[in-house]
Parts: structure tokens; C-alpha cells; sequence
């Protein structure tokens, strides 16, 4: 168990509507890290935030968007959702901020598998 | 665009022998980590080598990094059936001295170990 933990765990929803996933990090980690995990584009990093303030953005699309809140659980919003949106959500966390050469390994929740019809 | 690209792509060995899995990368790393993953589940970290070394163990596991070539390997020993798994490479860019922790991960090599 890494101590992350990704709610729901399957998520099926329409073309066009908006969801919420949600990510608990690691008790004492204050680093959370979004990635995107589908069968043509592999695992694909999408952002990261460091104790509340957004620190690296990646592939992002603009119909996402995330955020980290006081308590440190993050959410990452997915909106106007398209066929191509369907793929496996992770979320990961670490004790650094990474400045220092990302040197601390993620932890990884179980993600969130979104099906997107 | 992935920043590792491991080879080969699927490995299928017998349980007891020796599995070796190689990435190789783009840019100039500050370090470079093997994480695992079982079917539908999250990423395991195995092992984090840093830029300065060479060769790195972790019981059955062994990885080598070759800066110059851009390539490191990670060799698995006496392989068990539980280790069938994808094995994935990930490395954190050294831009300007800070990488923010952005791991970009291969494609993965996907092992299976037969009983």
C-alpha cells in the first residue's frame, strides 16, 4: 500500500460533461503529481503542485485543470470531456519539491480509470 | 514526446533465469529511476540512480547507468513468476539545475515469467 489514495476508482460518464477526481497523498508528502496513462500515449505527466502552489505543468490540456488544497488532497478537474479523454488517471506524491533534481521516488495511488462514452 | 524509450518492448523467460531491460534517453538527466507495475495498478518505485553513479543494487535487482550513451539497464535475477509485471524507466531532466520532480516515463517493457 502506498499510502495514496484515488477516489473513485472507475469513473463512466458522456461525451461533453465534467468530472472530479480526487487524490489523498501520502501522509507527510506535500508534493502531488497528476499523469495520464493510455495505450497510445503511454504515461503522460500532467502537473504538479507543492504544498498548494502549482510547481510544473506538463501535457496538460486546457479543459483541465487541478489544484491542491490546504489540507494537501488534490483534485483534478476534466471537463467537456471527448472519446479520447478514456484512459487510466494516476495520481503520485513525494516528500521533495523536486528542485533539487526530483530525486524523491513517486508513490503511486491505484488511479482512476475513466471511461468516457 | 517520452524521454525513455525501453527495449525491448515485451520479454517472456522462464522462472530462474535473468531478465535485463534497457532504457535509453534524450537529454542530459540528474537522475534516472525504474518503477514497476502489475496489470491496473499504480507505479511501484524499484530503484533511483543518480547521474554520478554507475551501478546500483537493490536485492535481486541491479541497475547500471551509462551517461554517455544515454542508457541504463536494470537486470532482475533469478526471476519468479511474481515478477511479471511492465517495468518502466523514468528520468528527471537536469534543466538549469532544477527539474521540479517531472518524471517523464518510457513506454515500458512489458515482462512476463513463466513457472
Amino acid at each position: 500500500d502506498s499510502g495514496v489514495t484515488q477516489t473513485p476508482k472507475h469513473l463512466i460518464t458522456a461525451t461533453g460533461q465534467r468530472v472530479t477526481l480526487r487524490c489523498s497523498p501520502r501522509s507527510g508528502d506535500l508534493s502531488v503529481y497528476w499523469y495520464q496513462q493510455s495505450l497510445d500515449q503511454g504515461l503522460q505527466f500532467l502537473i504538479q503542485y507543492y504544498n498548494g502552489e502549482e510547481r510544473a505543468k506538463g501535457n496538460i490540456l486546457e479543459r483541465f485543470s487541478a489544484q491542491q488544497f490546504p489540507d494537501l488532497h488534490s483534485e483534478l478537474n476534466l471537463s467537456s470531456l471527448e472519446l479520447g479523454d478514456s484512459a487510466l488517471y494516476f495520481c503520485a506524491s513525494s516528500v521533495s519539491p523536486g528542485g533539487t533534481g526530483g530525486n524523491s521516488p513517486l508513490h503511486f495511488g491505484n488511479g482512476t480509470r475513466l471511461t468516457v462514452t | 514526446s517520452q524521454q525513455g524509450e525501453e527495449d525491448p518492448q515485451a520479454l517472456s523467460i522462464q522462472e530462474g533465469e535473468n531478465a535485463t531491460m534497457n532504457c535509453s534517453y534524450k537529454t542530459s538527466i540528474n537522475n534516472l529511476q525504474w518503477y514497476r507495475q502489475n496489470s491496473g495498478r499504480g507505479l511501484v518505485h524499484l530503484i533511483l540512480i543518480r547521474s554520478n553513479e554507475r551501478e546500483k543494487h537493490s536485492g535481486r535487482l541491479r541497475v547500471t547507468l551509462d551517461t554517455s550513451k544515454k542508457s541504463s539497464s536494470l537486470l532482475i535475477t533469478a526471476s519468479r513468476a511474481a515478477d511479471t509485471a511492465s517495468y518502466f524507466c523514468a528520468t528527471a531532466a537536469n534543466a538549469g539545475g532544477t527539474s521540479y520532480g517531472k518524471l517523464t516515463f518510457g513506454q515500458g517493457t512489458i515482462l512476463t515469467v513463466h513457472p
